[in-house]
């Protein structure tokens, strides 16, 4: 089963816009991680936040995360072509470690 | 630091066969899952080893699919018999196992195609 949902589902913008996009999860964590997955390709790790931190930056890339409504989202700054993608949001769990990963969002930037 | 490997690359075969995909993780990584991912949609965790204990396998059709771990290294996943609807990619990732909970790494996947 999933454990998030990812909103928007698509997201298509023109190079140099920022993509916002959106996770909602379930149960509680002990991290959430973000990854980025091109077509036909393995997934990509793009940046973790635990639960005990609200905002986090990676380069052009900046994520949030609010434990008391269960959300978290992803911010890329300065979007280029190159940023076409799908996006996934993944929750790290308090048991066991293993991820468990949202529906994703497909990103389209186009030039 | 070399990454997970998975082979082969691509698989195509016919629904009722049987297939074979195999997962080599990061070195010293002590927890192995498997993924399937179905075209459109997340990666769903198949199974999930700790050395060569099985952690987590409710989400595994047993009935068709397999897993081992041997000496809690190298892993392989087994479809017997292959359906159409288990067409997706099958994803392998290590991690290390701490207090840190981070170092997920995934391998580029096994396309698996049903015909």
């Amino acid at each position: 089963s999933q454990q998030g949902e990812e909103d928007p589902q698509a997201l298509s913008i023109q190079e140099g816009e920022n993509a916002t996009m959106n996770c909602s999860y379930k149960t509680s964590i002990n991290n959430l991680q973000w990854y980025r997955q091109n077509s036909g390709r393995g997934l990509v790790h793009l940046i973790l936040i635990r639960s005990n931190e609200r905002e986090k930056h990676s380069g052009r890339l900046r994520v949030t995360l609010d434990t008391s409504k269960k959300s978290s989202s992803l911010l890329i700054t300065a979007s280029r072509a190159a940023d076409t993608a799908s996006y996934f949001c993944a929750t790290d769990g308090t048991g066991f470690q293993k991820l468990v990963f949202g529906t994703g969002t497909r990103l389209l930037v186009s030039p | 630091e070399a990454g997970v490997a998975q082979s082969p690359r691509y698989k195509i075969i016919e629904k009722r066969q049987s297939v074979a995909f195999w997962c080599n993780p990061i070195s010293g990584h002590a927890t192995l899952y498997w993924y399937q991912q179905i075209l459109g949609q997340g990666p769903k965790l198949l199974i999930q080893f700790q050395n060569n204990g099985v952690v987590d396998d409710s989400q595994l059709p047993k009935d068709r699919f397999s897993a081992e771990r041997l000496k809690g290294v190298d892993s392989t996943l087994k479809i017997q018999p292959a359906k159409l609807e288990d067409s997706a990619v099958y994803l392998c990732a290590s991690s290390s196992f701490g207090r840190d909970r981070q170092g997920y790494t995934f391998g580029s996947g096994t396309r698996l195609t049903v015909v």
